[in-house]
């Protein structure tokens, strides 16, 4: 009975591939996020998203786009991946602005 | 805009030591507070928050006061254990709403020696 549940959970790949993080909630939440934290454990928002709206850090490159098919899944997709963009990747949902529920965290290693 | 600071680490103690480990903020609106504590090789876990000027978090045996006066939100706990070892973020979501996500110290990674 995972509340916030992401797959894969380590995903090695090579350089200028394109590939996919998938997140789900049971929590009935109507907000979701991605998060990435980076080699020395620092965590940055990278989208947060509900049924009206996506909001995007600035800093984040246009090459990854959240997706959501329907409030209770948030897919992360990214495209050329870059040896940069190896990291963890958190996906966390709330309601509204309460506290936020995080997944295991997924993996990413671009070689 | 705003930011968190907390004590980096390592911060290494005996087991059955008392533990602090600093936070404070800067926020343009009013935020809530919150720590998150990361095991090893697992995902981010609420251990506690506080929503309101001194309020007192509390979960565990940890414990932290939101005080608005020094805008901190330091994390106690009087004797901590060999299984507290983990990275502790202190974290802030500003009153303006949830949209724009958590902001986040960059953690402390505590080591409870036997």
């Amino acid at each position: 009975d995972t509340a916030v549940s992401q797959t894969p959970k380590y995903l090695v790949t090579q350089m200028g591939n394109d590939k996919s993080i998938k997140c789900e909630q049971n929590l009935g939440h109507d907000t979701m996020y991605w998060y990435k934290q980076d080699s020395k454990k620092f965590l940055k928002i990278m989208f947060s998203y509900n049924n009206k709206e996506l909001i995007i850090n600035e800093t984040v490159p246009n090459r990854f786009s959240p997706k959501s098919p329907d409030k209770a899944h948030l897919n992360l997709h990214i495209n050329s991946l870059e040896l940069g963009d190896s990291a963890v990747y958190f996906c966390a949902s709330s309601q509204a602005s309460d506290t936020q529920y995080f997944g295991p965290g997924t993996r990413l290693t671009v070689l | 805009g705003d930011s968190v600071t907390q004590m980096e680490g390592p911060v290494t103690l005996s087991e059955e030591a008392f533990l602090t480990i600093n936070c404070t903020y800067t926020a343009t609106g009013y935020p809530s507070l919150f720590w998150y504590v990361q095991y090893p090789g697992e995902g981010l876990q609420l251990l506690l928050k506080a929503t309101k000027a001194d309020d007192k978090g509390s979960n565990k045996g940890f414990e932290a006061t939101y005080r608005k006066e020094t805008t901190s939100f330091h994390l106690e706990k009087g004797s901590v254990q060999v299984s507290d070892s983990a990275v502790y973020f202190c974290a802030l979501i500003d009153s303006g709403g949830g949209a724009d996500g958590l902001t986040f110290g960059k953690g402390t990674h505590l080591i409870i020696q036997p």
